[in-house]
C-alpha cells in the first residue's frame, strides 16, 4: 500500500500570511499514461464531514476559493494557502487514489490561527 | 445538488453486529463507486471498503476484512455496511463518501457521518 505522510502535524499561522503543508507518497501516484497526478487534498472543518478542494494534485474543484492552490508531482506535493482567513481553521487531509483500493490518506493538518 | 445520508450507528458491545445506510440523491447513482470512510474520535481519514457502481466490484481495507459487508441497492440509490464480529477500534464516525465512475477518482461529496460506539 501507499504511504501518505504529512507534514507539520500542526501549524499556526498569522491571518493574512501564506500557510504550506506537504504530503510525500511512498510510491508515485504520477500515472505515465495520461501525465496525471492521482492526488487529492480534503479539508475538514470542526464537527463537518471532509470537504474535497483540490483533485489530480492541482485542480481546485468548484467554489473554492483562489487562495487554495495545489501543487508537485510524482511523490511530493503541497497545498498553499496564500492570504489566511478565520474560517480557514481546519484539518487537511491529503489522500492518493491511484493504487486504490485500498485508498490512503495522510494523518491529517491541524491548522490554526497564531 | 448531491446529497449523502447516513443512518444506523449506535452503542454496540464487542463482538456485536450493526447495519449502516446511506441514502443517496441528486445524481445517477448506479453509475458511481461508492465509498464508506471512518474517523476515531479525535484521529484521522480512514478508508474502510468501496463498492463499484453497478455492484459487481467490492474491495475492503484489511482492519475489516472478513467482518464488514458492502453492498447496494441501486433500484433506491442506498448504500449499506453490514458491520460483524465489531471490535472497541471500530469505534467512529462512518461517513459514506462518493467516487467517480471506477475506482480511480477522489471522493467529491460526503455525507455528515453516523456514530458508532463499541463498548461494553
Amino acid at each position: 500500500d501507499i504511504v501518505m505522510t504529512q507534514s507539520p502535524d500542526s501549524l499556526a499561522v498569522s491571518l493574512g500570511e501564506r500557510a504550506t503543508i506537504s504530503c510525500k507518497s511512498s510510491q508515485s501516484v504520477l500515472h505515465s499514461s495520461n501525465n496525471k497526478n492521482y492526488l487529492a487534498w480534503y479539508q475538514q472543518k470542526p464537527r463537518q464531514p471532509p470537504k474535497l478542494l483540490i483533485s489530480w494534485a492541482s485542480a481546485r474543484e468548484s467554489g473554492v476559493p483562489d487562495r487554495f492552490s495545489g501543487s508537485g508531482s510524482g511523490t511530493d506535493f503541497t497545498l498553499t494557502i496564500s492570504r489566511l482567513q478565520a474560517e480557514d481553521v481546519a484539518a487537511y487531509y491529503c489522500q492518493q487514489y491511484l493504487s486504490g483500493p485500498p485508498y490512503t490518506f495522510g494523518q491529517g493538518t491541524k491548522l490554526e490561527i497564531k | 445538488e448531491v446529497q449523502l445520508s447516513e443512518s444506523g450507528g449506535d452503542l454496540v458491545q464487542p463482538g456485536g453486529s450493526l447495519r449502516l445506510s446511506c441514502e443517496a440523491s441528486g445524481f445517477l447513482f448506479s453509475s458511481f463507486a461508492m465509498n464508506w470512510v471512518r474517523q476515531p474520535p479525535g484521529r484521522g481519514l480512514e478508508w474502510v471498503s468501496v463498492m463499484s457502481g453497478g455492484g459487481a466490484g467490492r474491495s475492503y481495507a484489511d482492519s475489516v476484512e472478513g467482518r464488514f459487508t458492502i453492498s447496494r441497492d441501486n433500484a433506491n440509490n442506498m448504500l449499506y455496511l453490514q458491520m460483524n464480529s465489531l471490535r472497541v477500534e471500530d469505534t467512529a464516525i462512518y461517513y459514506c463518501a462518493k467516487g467517480g465512475y471506477n475506482y480511480r477518482f477522489p471522493f467529491d461529496s460526503w455525507g455528515q457521518g453516523t456514530l458508532v460506539t463499541v463498548s461494553s
